[in-house]
């Protein structure tokens, strides 16, 4: 079946980086998109990916790779503030999105 | 910029009750959405609208009914609660069509059945 598949959890230190990746299994693929969550609060658009290649965005980053099913979002720079959760999200063939479970990225000081 | 607002942020029910929550969006969006999110679980798609008065089955319509009663609101019900349905319902909406669009979700409401 179709799947899109995170790590469950993420620990990284303030001011390095952090890489959160996604692998994908879909019936087609129309797009890969990434979310940020933070902790009760609503998914917020970050990128938006559909041909291969490294997309530079400054502070987020976004990799994806078609023929692996592979994405993953670079963070820079780390702050504290980017300790949220971040989702994947897969648009298949029928342009129905398969959501990711989210990846909890932790930011030690 | 716009918002998409839910009510209520909590809602509290008995098992067996009916249970409505609301959506409000003034981005004019065509499409609408309501989506349940649980712990260590992708988002699944309970309902979707493509414009007013449309109603679209997710995979996980079973148990729940939805009305969009105009543009800017889209309500989800859930016919008779039960415990193992305590999660985050999310409401979204983005501009429709075939685009890689970007939805925009509401802060959610969370369900809690007693």
């Amino acid at each position: 079946g179709q799947g899109v598949e995170q790590p469950d959890n993420l620990m990284s230190v303030e001011g390095t980086f952090a890489r959160v990746n996604c692998t994908y299994s879909t019936s087609g693929f129309n797009g890969l998109s990434w979310y940020q969550q933070r902790e009760g609060h609503a998914p917020v658009f970050l990128s938006y990916v559909v041909l291969d290649g490294l997309k530079d965005s400054g502070h987020f980053s976004t990799f994806l790779s078609r023929s692996n099913g592979y994405s993953y979002l670079l963070l820079t720079e780390l702050q504290i503030k980017d300790s949220a959760s971040y989702l994947c999200a897969v648009r298949d063939s029928n342009y129905q999105l398969i959501w990711g479970s989210g990846t909890k990225l932790i930011i030690k000081p | 910029g716009g918002i998409i607002t839910q009510t209520p942020k909590f809602l509290i029910g008995q098992e067996g009750q009916k249970l409505t929550l609301k959506c409000q969006q003034n981005f004019n969006h065509d499409t609408m959405y309501w989506y349940r999110q649980d712990s260590g679980k992708g988002l699944r798609l309970i309902y979707y609208s493509i414009t007013e008065n449309d109603l679209q089955k997710g995979d996980l319509s079973e148990g729940y009914d939805a009305s969009r009663e105009k543009k800017s609101s889209f309500s989800l019900t859930v016919t008779s609660a039960q415990k193992n349905e305590m999660a985050v319902f999310l409401c979204a909406s983005s501009t429709g069509g075939d685009s890689g669009n970007t939805l925009y979700f509401g802060e959610g409401s969370r369900l809690i059945v007693v």
